[in-house]
């Protein structure tokens, strides 16, 4: 099955820098790459999805760029805000028939500081 | 729109008891996927459901088990409960399209389960 890996676990950054968190996945046959947030005791967000017919994918401040050759995709955040400290998770799916069955990371733990 | 929600918001069990956990997904979703994320871990998907039917299942045991109801809204239940088994369940939606594209998943706010 999928396996995905994420680092690193933790990040910490000051205020206005960026920050870069990458995955790689095993199952080539993956074509769709989302990041969620996750904030203490909340719901995991949807913060930006790439699929694999794109290279790389900007919306304001955050942008993910896919390797499909690697297997790897990254996530980077430019501009760092204090609200962006959080956990992110990547994940990976292979879109075939009903399977939407979603592999998830490990999570990295942001923490942006003033 | 109330999205996804789920019930109950926390719950304390002990060993050997069984658990339902409900799910509601969000309007116009008709699959439903359940995840378990333990503390500082990411979630697991452990199964999905479409037209009442489960399609998809993760490594879990047979002590973890599901239905759809017609409305699409979903339970989890676990039985014979481990400690191992305290976790957040994460209950998620999605509108079910051909071939699976497209088709965003949005989470639930989850149910905190603890096992003494």
């Amino acid at each position: 099955g999928e396996n995905v890996e994420q680092h690193p676990s933790t990040l910490s950054v000051q205020e206005g820098d960026s920050a870069v968190i990458k995955c790689t996945y095993s199952d080539s046959a993956s074509n769709y790459f989302p990041w969620y947030k996750q904030e203490l005791g909340k719901r995991p967000q949807l913060i930006i999805d790439i699929r694999s017919n794109v290279g790389e994918k900007k919306d304001q401040r955050i942008a993910v760029t896919l390797n499909k050759t690697a297997k790897h995709f990254s996530l980077h955040i430019t501009e760092t805000q204090p609200e962006d400290s959080a956990v992110y998770f990547c994940a990976a799916r292979a879109d075939t028939g009903t399977a939407s069955k979603l592999t998830f990371g490990t999570g990295t733990r942001l923490q942006v500081t003033l | 729109d109330a999205g996804v929600t789920q019930s109950p918001t926390h719950l304390i069990k002990t060993r050997g008891q069984q658990v339902t956990l409900r799910c509601s997904p969000k309007s116009g979703h008709d699959t439903v996927s359940w995840y378990q994320q333990a503390l500082g871990q990411g979630p697991q998907f452990i199964f999905q459901y479409y037209e009442e039917e489960e399609r998809q299942r993760g490594n879990f045991p047979d002590r973890f088990s599901g239905h759809q109801f017609p409305n699409y809204s979903s339970e989890l239940n676990v039985n014979a409960l481990l400690l191992g088994d305290s976790a957040l369940y994460l209950c998620a939606s999605s509108p079910y399209l051909a071939g699976g594209r497209n088709n965003e998943q949005f989470f639930g706010p989850g149910t905190r389960l603890t096992v003494l």
